[in-house]
Order: C-alpha cells, then sequence, then structure tokens
C-alpha cells in the first residue's frame, strides 16, 4: 500500500538557517505529492503541492521538487524564521481521493 | 469564506460511551473526509464521501466506528462503546472535486479523551 516516510524531529533551527526535510513515498501509479503545516493551536493548511514528476512546489519561501526517480518529496527553506515553528506533514494521494500522510516533523526555530 | 468547523473542540468521555463528532464541510465542497491523529503519529484516513456516492469506508477502525453525511453538508462521526485506544483529534477536510482539485481542507479538529 502507499507510505510517506519522513525524517524524525524535532529539528531545531537558528533564525536565517538553511531547513531541509526529507520525505520519501512508496505508492502505486503517479501519485500527488503535498506538504502540509500545523502552526500552534492552528489547523492542518496546504503549504504546497506537485502533481506529477520533476514540477516544484513553493509557497512562502518553502519549495519541493517532485523527484520521481528517488520518490522524494524533501522541503527547504533557504533562511526560516522563528514564525515557522510548526510542525510539518508530508503527504501523497494517490489512487482513490485520501490522503497518505507522513508521521509528522516538528521545526523549532531559535530567535 | 468560512472554513471548516468541528465541534466541539474538546470531548472528554468515560470508556464504554457513545460520542458524536461533528463536521460542516465548506460550502460548495462535494467531498469530505474524516481522518484521525494519534498523539505523535500521522494522519490516518477514516471515511469519505463524495456527493451521492457510496462512501469509502475502507479506514474504519472496526464497526464501532460510522459516520454519516446529508447530501453535501454536515457529517457526524460516531464512535459507540469508546476505548481508550480511541483518544485522538479527529479531522476533518473537504474540498471541491468537481474541479478536480486535489487541495483538502482541514477543519481544527475535535479533542477526544477516553478515560
Amino acid at each position: 500500500g502507499d507510505s510517506v516516510t519522513q525524517m524524525e524531529g524535532p529539528v531545531t533551527l537558528s533564525e536565517e538557517a538553511f531547513l531541509t526535510i526529507n520525505c520519501t513515498y512508496t505508492a502505486t501509479g503517479y501519485p500527488s505529492l503535498f506538504w502540509y503545516v500545523q502552526y500552534p493551536g492552528e489547523g492542518l493548511q496546504l503549504l504546497l503541492k506537485a502533481t506529477k514528476a520533476d514540477d516544484k512546489g513553493s509557497n512562502k519561501g518553502f519549495e519541493a521538487t517532485y523527484r520521481k526517480e528517488t520518490t522524494s518529496f524533501h522541503l527547504e527553506k533557504g533562511s526560516v524564521q522563528v514564525s515557522d515553528s510548526a510542525v510539518y506533514f508530508c503527504a501523497l494521494k494517490s489512487s482513490g481521493d485520501k490522503l497518505t500522510f507522513g508521521t509528522g516533523t516538528r521545526l523549532a526555530v531559535r530567535p | 469564506g468560512a472554513g471548516v468547523s468541528q465541534s466541539p473542540s474538546n470531548k472528554v468521555t468515560e470508556k464504554g460511551k457513545d460520542v458524536e463528532l461533528r463536521c460542516d464541510p465548506i460550502s460548495g465542497h462535494t467531498a469530505l473526509y474524516w481522518y484521525r491523529q494519534r498523539l505523535g503519529q500521522g494522519l490516518e484516513f477514516l471515511i469519505y464521501f463524495q456527493g451521492n456516492s457510496a462512501p469509502d469506508k475502507s479506514g474504519l477502525p472496526s464497526d464501532r466506528f460510522s459516520a454519516e453525511r446529508t447530501g453535501e453538508s454536515v457529517s457526524t462521526l460516531t464512535i459507540q462503546r469508546t476505548q481508550q485506544e480511541d483518544s485522538a483529534v479527529y479531522l476533518c477536510a473537504s474540498s471541491y472535486q468537481l474541479a478536480g482539485g486535489d487541495t483538502q481542507y482541514f477543519g481544527p479538529g475535535t479533542r477526544l479523551t477516553v478515560l
């Protein structure tokens, strides 16, 4: 079945550091890939997505590129801010319409 | 416009009791999903409604779990004879499937604690 594996947290960084959160997947066919973010005290919200190989999703300075050859969708940001502190979830949607999520990675950014 | 809303935000119940959780999707969204998030784990799919089609119940963990949706509006997730392992945050999401949209919009969740 479908599965998503993402790096375990927590990840602690200083402000303006470079961020990478790894995500790899196993799926049948050609899934759509997503990053969702959950800020403290808020609901889950879509951060970015990519629907086919080599697509790059981007939003709020975050980027992720759909790599079919390595079945990966790593999240990156060049310079994190304290306000980026949150839990980040990688997810996929293949056959059917349900999302399959990773376990989440907590990011803490220190001033 | 208004997002997905869920009620109650918190529910504490005793083992063996039944609970009902409510989800109000975004108006006009044809698809509605329920997920469960246990502490320290990712989200698990429970059930999916799309228009008038038969729901996809493949994620329901046992026959104690059921859900209903009236048309393209409110959905209720019912857990009968609750167990301690049912303690989790229950999340509802909706999307506008007819447009081919992939994006699911999530509600704030209901935190269920079974004592």
